[in-house]
């Protein structure tokens, strides 16, 4: 199997507090790992790019200072969003890469709600 | 520029009424094309893969065909429980990532 789960699948948090999220492969090591943003009825959106062990690669217009990656192990992604504002609420997914693949396995989600 | 799109944009049937799914991609290089199922409030749930023209996948009611400019999604006597957001995927021969297409909602009535 490939399953990811992702922690937690709801927080509600005040404006100018942070919050984390994280990803983790259950059943398998993920060498990169991908964290995406959807906005109500529309596709998703890539942020970041996240290798094991080496910094993230943020796509244009992401603020890197603002959503924080770590990649620490294998199996584990954690995304940090900095200072919330109510424009960052939003569904973000991850997803995990397997090394002997090139599909993208998802997790469940994460729907954050800044007030 | 790469590129994926897909049409219709919503789709209704009626349970048995089989159709198809179109996925349309420009890109320089085709490394993979992916093809996702994605439930309202949820992450997106693998169905196939496919990595050259000519190659056909299946899974119960879904068979997924590629060609060198599309990708289509066959729909066999639908359900409702088939009933959601159909997601294209495309990967480059020169990047890791995925271009996502806007997706098809499909609405199978009983």
């Amino acid at each position: 199997g490939a399953v990811v789960s992702q922690h937690p699948s709801w927080v509600i948090c005040k404006s100018g507090t942070s919050v984390k999220i994280e990803c983790r492969s259950l059943d398998f090591q993920a060498t990169t790992m991908f964290w995406y943003r959807q906005f109500p009825k529309q596709s998703l959106m890539l942020m970041a790019t996240s290798n094991e062990g080496s910094k993230a690669t943020y796509e244009q217009g992401v603020e890197k200072d603002k959503f924080l990656i770590n990649h620490a192990s294998l199996t584990l992604s954690t995304l940090t969003v900095t200072s919330a504002h109510p424009e960052d609420s939003s569904f973000y997914i991850c997803s995990a890469r397997r090394p002997d693949q090139e599909t993208q396995y998802f997790g469940p989600g994460t729907r954050l709600l800044v007030l | 520029e790469d590129q994926v799109t897909q049409s219709p944009e919503a789709l209704r049937l009626q349970e048995g009424e089989s159709s198809s799914l179109n996925c349309s991609y420009t890109v320089s290089g085709l490394r993979g094309l992916f093809w996702y199922r994605q439930d309202p409030g949820k992450g997106p749930e693998f169905l196939f893969t496919l990595y050259s023209a000519g190659e056909e996948k299946e899974k119960e009611r879904l068979k997924a065909t590629l060609t060198k400019k599309e990708s289509f999604l066959h729909i066999t006597a639908p359900k409702p429980e088939d009933s959601a957001t159909y997601l294209c995927a495309v990967q480059a021969l020169s990047f890791n990532k995925f271009y996502f297409g806007s997706g098809t909602k499909l609405n199978v009535k009983p």
